[in-house]
C-alpha cells in the first residue's frame, strides 16, 4: 500500500527566504507526482506535475525534483512572499492504481512579512 | 483554463436527508473524482469514474453513491446523511492518461454540515 508523508506539518519563514517542502512515498513504482496548493477553505490548485521519467519541473519561482529510487520529491519556492502562505500537498499516482492519487497530509506554510 | 465547478460552496442538511452534490467540468475530461477532506485524515477518495455510466469505488465508498449520466457531470449522493459525513467535499477531473499528462484539476469544494 502506498503511503505518502510530508514533514514538517507546518513551517514558518520570514519573507524572502527560500522554502523547501518535502514529500516521501513508500512505493517507488509511481506514474507521476503532483504538487498542489490549497488556501484555507478552498479547493486545490495544481502547481507542478512530474512524470516518473523526469527528474524535475520548473514553473516561475517553483521547482520540484523527483528521486524515485529514494522515494522523495522536494518542492522549492524561491524568494518566498506572504502570498505563498498556504497548505502544500503532494500526491502520487501509482502504475497499479489506475487513476487514483494518494495524498500526503500537507505542509502548512506561513510566510511572515 | 480547466474549470471544475461545484453546485454549492456551503450546504447544511439534516440527518436522514438525501443529499446531492453536483460537479461539472468543461474540459471534456474522461476521469472524474469525488474526495472528502477532514482535519488529520487528509484527502480520501470516495468514488471515481473513467467514463460515462462507469464508476469505481475509492477508499471510503460506504454511505455514498455516484451518478455519471453525461461526460461533464459527476454527482455524489448521500442516500441518508449522517453527522459523520460532515466534511469538505472536493471534486476533480483529469485527462485519460494514455501517455499524456493527467493532472487532476479540482473544484472549489463544498463544505457540508449535517446536523
Amino acid at each position: 500500500k502506498q503511503e505518502v508523508t510530508q514533514i514538517p506539518a507546518a513551517l514558518s519563514v520570514p519573507e524572502g527566504e527560500n522554502l523547501v517542502l518535502n514529500c516521501s512515498f513508500t512505493d517507488s513504482a509511481i506514474y507521476n507526482l503532483q504538487w498542489f496548493r490549497q488556501d484555507p477553505g478552498k479547493g486545490l490548485t495544481s502547481l507542478l506535475l512530474i512524470q516518473s521519467s523526469q527528474r524535475e519541473q520548473t514553473s516561475g519561482r517553483l521547482n520540484a525534483s523527483l528521486d524515485k529510487s529514494s522515494g522523495r520529491s522536494t518542492l522549492y519556492i524561491a524568494a518566498s512572499q506572504p502570498g505563498d502562505s498556504a497548505t502544500y500537498l503532494c500526491a502520487v499516482r501509482r502504475w497499479a492504481a489506475g487513476n487514483k492519487l494518494t495524498f500526503g497530509g500537507g505542509t502548512r506554510v506561513l510566510v511572515k512579512p | 483554463d480547466v474549470k471544475v465547478t461545484q453546485s454549492s460552496r456551503y450546504l447544511v442538511k439534516r440527518t436522514g436527508e438525501k443529499v446531492f452534490l453536483e460537479c461539472v467540468q468543461d474540459m471534456d475530461h474522461e476521469n472524474m473524482f469525488w474526495y472528502r477532506q477532514d482535519p488529520g485524515l487528509g484527502l480520501r477518495l470516495i468514488y471515481f469514474s473513467y467514463d460515462v455510466k462507469m464508476k469505481e469505488k475509492g477508499d471510503i465508498p460506504e454511505g455514498y453513491s455516484v451518478s455519471r449520466e453525461k461526460k461533464e457531470r459527476f454527482s455524489l449522493i448521500l442516500e441518508s446523511a449522517s453527522t459523520n459525513q460532515t466534511s469538505m467535499y472536493l471534486c476533480a477531473s483529469s485527462n485519460f492518461p494514455s501517455g499524456r499528462k493527467d493532472e487532476q484539476y479540482f473544484g472549489p469544494g463544498t463544505r457540508l454540515t449535517v446536523t
